[in-house]
């Protein structure tokens, strides 16, 4: 099983600044098949970012991601307020789909 | 739109069974591989089980492996979760998703809660 580890566990920002959120993969990961979701509270994830880079419909351009091999990254450029929220990274490559433990991003 | 609604969540002692059910609509339902995602009481989520679009091919978590049963009717556009011999640890949210490799996870339902709990 590819175990994902996100990092930090919990982001403190305040509006407007700059985000990194890392994930980092036991072992490699086709960047084909590598996700992050968005999770408010008393609501599903949703989908920000598949393939490590591309936005998924209706994502704005804020939301950036990269990474490959087994360090990925979602970048959020200015900090929105509606963009305080827990984040997951996910590997679909295997058939054993994996999530990392999820970065709380709150407010400073 | 793709609408996809869980049901079937409720209370259950430890030992006993639950069938959830996905009810699908929107979408071609058995062009897609479909998926339950479940999330314990404030942790993060954990992928349970998947199965293609004809049904005849299905993956499960460890966690699950002998004792849930991932099936689908596609002429009733609804995918099913049969759970057995269910445990404490199995208390979660479960969603049922829709994607595939190419475009990731973006269609979730809002879920259906089970407790396991004497």
């Amino acid at each position: 099983e590819i175990v994902l580890t996100q990092s930090p566990g919990t982001l403190s920002l305040s509006p407007g600044e700059r985000a990194t959120l890392s994930c980092r993969a036991s072992q490699s990961v086709s960047s084909s098949y590598f996700a992050w979701y968005q999770q408010k509270p008393g609501q599903a994830p949703r989908l920000l970012i598949y393939g490590a880079s591309s936005r998924a419909t209706g994502i704005p351009d804020r939301f950036s991601g990269s990474g490959s091999g087994t360090d990925f990254t979602l970048t959020i450029s200015r900090l929105e307020p509606e963009d305080f929220a827990v984040y997951y990274c996910q590997q679909y490559d295997s058939s054993a789909y994996t999530f990392g433990q999820g970065t709380k991003l709150e407010i400073k | 739109e793709v609408q996809l609604l869980e049901s079937g969540g409720g209370l259950v002692q430890p030992g006993g069974s639950l069938r959830l059910s996905c009810a699908a609509s929107g979408f071609t339902f058995r062009s897609y591989v479909m998926y339950w995602v479940r999330q314990a009481p404030g942790k993060g989520l954990e992928w349970v089980s998947t199965i293609l679009g004809s049904g005849a091919t299905t993956y499960y978590a460890d966690s699950v492996k002998g004792r849930f049963t991932i099936s689908r009717d596609n002429s009733k556009n609804t995918l099913y979760l049969q759970m057995n011999s269910l445990r404490g640890e199995d208390t979660a949210l479960y969603y049922c998703a829709k994607g595939s490799r190419d475009t990731g996870w973006p269609d979730w339902g809002q879920g259906t809660l089970v407790t396991v709990s004497s």
